[in-house]
C-alpha cells in the first residue's frame, strides 16, 4: 500500500527559531500533498495543500509567510516554521495524494513540534 | 459549503457491544467518505470509506452506510473490543481536500 514518511517525529525548538519537517510519499508520486495541524484533543486542521512545482494553497487564516510549504518533486514537501512561538506548539501531519480514486489520502506519522 | 458535524463527541460501550458514530455534510457535490482511526500521538489511519455510489460497505466488523438524500454517513463497528478504543474521525473529499469532523472519543470498557 501507499507509504508516507515524515520527519522528524518530535522536535524541540527555541522561540525565534525555524524548524523545517519533511514529507515524503515512499511508493507513488504525490500530486498533491496536505499539512494539518492538530492540538491535542481536537480534529486535523487543514492548513495548506501543494501540487508538486506550484506555489501551496494556504487555507484562511494560515499565515504563508510563517508557514513556508515547498513541494519540489513528485515525492517530497517540505513545512518549515518560521520564527517559531510557543503557540505554535502541535501535532503536525501530512497526507499525500496520487489522486484520490486510485490511491486515497495517506498520512505521515506526524510531528510533534515543541517550541520552548 | 465545507463542513462535516460528527455525533456523539464521546461514546462508551461495553465490550462485545455495538457502537455507531454518525456525520452529516451540507455538500451535495462529496462523492468520497472515508473513515479515521487515531491512536493517542499517532497518524490516522483508514479503516473504512465508501464512495457516493453504493449505500454500504462492511469489511468484518466493520461498516459503513451513506444516505445522500439526507446527506448523512454513519460508521458501525460490531462486537467491540477494547482494541477499538481510539478517537475516530469521519471525512469528506471537498474539491480535492479532505474535510473532517471534530472527532468521537470511543472508550470499549471491558
Amino acid at each position: 500500500g501507499a507509504v508516507v514518511s515524515q520527519h522528524p517525529s518530535r522536535v524541540i525548538c527555541k522561540s525565534g527559531t525555524s524548524v523545517k519537517i519533511e514529507c515524503r510519499s515512499l511508493d507513488f508520486q504525490a500530486t498533491t500533498m496536505f499539512w494539518y495541524r492538530q492540538f491535542p484533543k481536537q480534529s486535523l486542521m487543514l492548513m495548506a495543500t501543494s501540487n508538486e512545482g506550484s506555489k501551496a494553497t494556504y487555507e484562511q487564516g494560515v499565515e504563508k509567510d510563517k508557514f513556508l510549504i515547498n513541494h519540489a518533486s513528485l515525492t517530497l514537501s517540505t513545512l518549515t516554521v518560521t520564527s517559531a512561538h510557543p503557540e505554535d506548539s502541535s501535532f503536525y501531519i501530512c497526507s499525500a495524494t496520487g489522486g484520490a480514486d486510485t490511491y486515497g489520502y495517506t498520512f505521515g506519522s506526524g510531528t510533534r513540534l515543541t517550541v520552548v | 459549503g465545507e463542513n462535516v458535524e460528527q455525533h456523539p463527541s464521546t461514546l462508551s460501550v461495553q465490550e462485545g457491544d455495538s457502537a455507531v458514530i454518525k456525520c452529516t455534510y451540507s455538500d451535495s457535490a462529496s462523492n468520497y467518505f472515508p473513515w479515521y482511526k487515531q491512536e493517542l500521538g499517532k497518524r490516522p489511519q483508514l479503516i473504512i470509506d465508501i464512495r457516493s455510489n453504493v449505500g454500504e460497505k462492511k469489511d468484518q466488523r466493520i461498516a459503513v452506510t451513506l444516505n445522500k438524500t439526507a446527506k448523512h454517513f454513519s460508521l458501525h463497528i460490531t462486537e467491540t473490543q477494547p482494541e477499538d478504543s481510539a478517537v475516530y474521525f469521519c471525512a469528506m473529499e471537498y474539491g480535492n481536500k479532505l474535510v473532517f469532523g471534530a472527532g468521537t472519543i470511543l472508550r470499549v470498557k471491558s
